[in-house]
């Protein structure tokens, strides 16, 4: 299986930041990732697909990057609606897997 | 609009029986792969199966082979998962997810969730 590592697990920021979030994958998974945001009680919501493709709709401050084994979200200037939790996701091949999720927290 | 209702969640004691389902509307749901995810109390996101558009290709997380199954009606517009010999360690919120247009992977919508609680 493919493990999905993110770090950090808990990011602190203010409003105006600009932070970065890292996936690792233990194999290659060419851009085959895609990047969720999740509130608490409310389902994931997509973000960005083929590793740096944004989802309709989900505002420019966010994008993806890297191929291969590592990748990155960042949103370029934190707003109040961005602090939940984001998780990657591979889906190279089966079993699909998740990141263990970073939470970013004011 | 896209909308996924999941119901069919509860309480059910180690060992016992749920089927959960998942009704959909505002897309072709015929031509599209499903997939059921869940998320256990204060946990990350787990895939849990996916079905091709037909029904006919299914794929499960190991930890669920031989005891969940995943199926869909094309013509209800419904996917659903039955869920044998239920433990403790299946307590989760269970989402019902489509999967992009192009059968990608991933996913470009989600439900609301249906809680699921494997205890004695």
């Amino acid at each position: 299986d493919i493990q999905m590592t993110q770090s950090p697990s808990t990011l602190s920021a203010s409003v105006g930041d600009r932070v970065t979030i890292t996936c690792r994958a233990s194999q290659s998974i060419s851009g085959w990732l895609a990047w969720y945001q999740q509130k608490p009680g409310k389902a994931p919501k997509l973000l960005i697909y083929r590793a740096s493709s944004l989802e309709s709709g989900v505002p420019s401050r966010f994008s993806g990057s890297g191929s291969g084994t590592e990748f990155t979200l960042t949103i370029s200037s934190l707003q109040p609606d961005d602090f939940a939790t984001y998780y990657c996701q591979h889906y190279n091949r089966y079993p699909i897997t998740f990141g263990q999720g970073t939470r970013l927290e004011i | 609009e896209v909308q996924l209702v999941e119901s069919g969640g509860g309480l059910v004691q180690p060992g016992g029986s749920l089927r959960l389902s998942c009704a959909a509307s505002g897309f072709t749901f015929s031509r599209c792969w499903m997939s059921w995810v869940r998320q256990a109390p204060g946990k990350g996101l787990e895939w849990v199966a996916n079905i091709n558009s037909d029904g006919s290709e299914k794929y499960y997380v190991d930890s669920v082979k031989g005891r969940f199954t995943i199926s869909r009606d094309n013509a209800k517009n419904s996917l659903y998962l039955q869920m044998n010999s239920l433990r403790a360690e299946d307590t989760a919120v269970y989402y019902c997810a489509k999967v992009d247009y192009y059968n990608s992977g991933y996913y470009d919508y989600w439900g609301q969730g249906t809680p699921v609680t494997v205890s004695s």
